[in-house]
């Protein structure tokens, strides 16, 4: 089974909206982190934002938030106020604590933002 | 200059070649990775370690080595290149932490074309 699923090839975004990218995650750890990872077309990977599995409130930071629904084992990213830049591959990726913090990717997202 | 270094940046190489990838990182961490990138599918652990002494496959190590020489370098080897181990690889380094993953911090990646 999949750990990491990632189901929107590819996504549009008009400029200034905000755009949910979905994951979904299977885990029985109960210890684990989130990450959404952003890849520009220039190639390397930028880390954007971590969800501990025990935290209570949703991370933020800046204009991405993640969106995170331990129940149903989700964790969406929200960029709020899309710009140009923010065009890229979005990876959504998970590590537990009991494979010794292996990280597990998803396929990706691509993201355009549309002037 | 980067925290992750990779060498070399881009290579072309013919089948049947022994090709190494290399990598070195100035963060002091303990944990090493390397990963590939292929369109559509991701980013796919071929192997790890946690420290100098511990090595571990991934889900595709079919192919590959590994050989971590010190804490900061830990080299990828393709013994007998193939065309279907073109791909985009990358290292990435993260930090022992108590009770929660740290990120992933990746190297700028190594696009490699066996021909």
């Amino acid at each position: 089974a999949q750990k990491i699923t990632q189901t929107q090839p590819g996504m549009f975004v008009q400029e200034k909206e905000a755009v949910t990218l979905d994951c979904t995650y299977d885990t029985s750890d109960p210890s684990y982190g989130l990450f959404w990872y952003k890849q520009p077309s220039s190639g390397e990977m930028i880390f954007l934002i971590y969800q501990g599995s025990y935290d209570q409130q949703n991370a933020t930071e800046g204009r991405y938030s993640l969106n995170f629904q331990k129940a149903r084992k989700s964790a969406n990213l929200v960029i709020s106020a899309s710009q140009l830049g923010d065009s890229a591959m979005y990876f959504c990726a998970m590590s537990e604590t009991n494979t010794g913090n292996q990280f597990y990717f998803g396929t990706g997202t691509s993201l355009t933002v549309i002037p | 200059d980067a925290d992750v270094t990779q060498t070399p940046r881009n290579r072309i190489t013919k089948t049947g070649k022994r090709i190494m990838l290399e990598c070195s990182q100035t963060k002091g961490h303990d944990r090493m990775y390397w990963y590939r990138q292929d369109p559509g599918l991701g980013l796919r652990l071929i192997y790890y370690s946690f420290d100098v002494k511990d090595i571990n496959k991934g889900e595709i190590s079919d192919g590959y080595s590994v050989s971590r020489q010190a804490q900061a370098k830990f080299s990828l080897s393709l013994e007998s290149a193939i065309p279907n181990q073109t791909a985009l690889y990358f290292c990435a380094t993260s930090e022992r932490l108590a009770g929660a993953p740290g990120e992933l911090f990746f190297g700028e990646g190594s696009r490699l074309t066996v021909l």
